[in-house]
């Protein structure tokens, strides 16, 4: 079973400030996707990354996928009081040319943005 | 369009007793999966129905847990009997599809908060 390591845990921050959060780990990802959750909700998708390398951007949003596709993270710019959550990473289990449907999420990061 | 819902959002019970939790996902998705979240854990995967079969229920933590998916609308979760480490939030979420990179995103319903006392 593939284990996503997110870092950090906990982040508590002023508006305006930038801000990174990472997902590791040791077995290669087939595909990597950032969720969003608030409280009483369900997580949301924001986006998913397939190619090692890629980024996209989702607004003040940067998703980075690291070239050994081991690797990712999420930065914020100018962090607002409305982009705090709870932010965490999923993968889907790829082996043998089959694709599995189940998601894998790493331990989340709690952001709290303060006005 | 409705999103994924689940009943109820909250369920206290006592140990030893039965509870049943439904999923409805979004209308027209095969793919229903359920998940779990216990306190200071990461969210876990449970187990995955394509229209009314079990796809992969590998994450299925022992036999007091059952699902169902009669007819392959909604989906049923029962605990029997209840332990105190079944309490947690308990996710469906519902895709189209769950092969490749396409019609694959999988869409969450608010979870149920089951406390076990």
């Amino acid at each position: 079973t593939q284990l996503l390591e997110q870092s950090p845990q906990f982040l508590s921050i002023q508006e305006g400030e930038n801000l990174t959060v990472y997902c590791n780990s040791s077995s290669v990802f087939s595909s990597l996707q950032w969720y969003r959750q608030e409280p009483g909700e369900g997580p949301v998708l924001l986006v998913t990354v397939v190619t090692g390398g890629e980024v996209k951007k989702l607004k003040r949003l940067t998703f980075q996928f690291g070239d050994a596709r081991k690797d990712s993270s999420l930065h914020i710019t100018a962090a607002q009081p409305g982009d705090t959550g709870l932010y965490l990473c999923a993968s889907r289990p790829y082996a043998g040319g089959t694709s599995y449907g189940k998601l894998t999420f790493g331990q989340g990061t709690i952001l709290t943005v303060h006005p | 369009e409705a999103g994924v819902t689940q009943f109820p959002s909250h369920s206290v019970i006592e140990k030893g007793q039965t509870v049943t939790l439904r999923c409805d996902p979004i209308s027209g998705h095969d793919n229903l999966y359920w998940y779990r979240r216990v306190m200071g854990k990461e969210i876990k995967f449970l187990l995955h129905f394509v229209k009314e079969s079990k796809q992969d229920e590998s994450g299925m933590p022992n036999n007091r847990f059952l699902a169902e998916r009669t007819g392959g609308t909604y989906s049923t979760l029962k605990v029997q009997p209840a332990e105190l480490e079944d309490s947690g939030v308990y996710f469906c979420a519902s895709s189209l599809a769950y092969k490749g990179t396409a019609r694959n995103e999988q869409y969450f319903g608010p979870g149920t908060r089951l406390t076990v006392t």
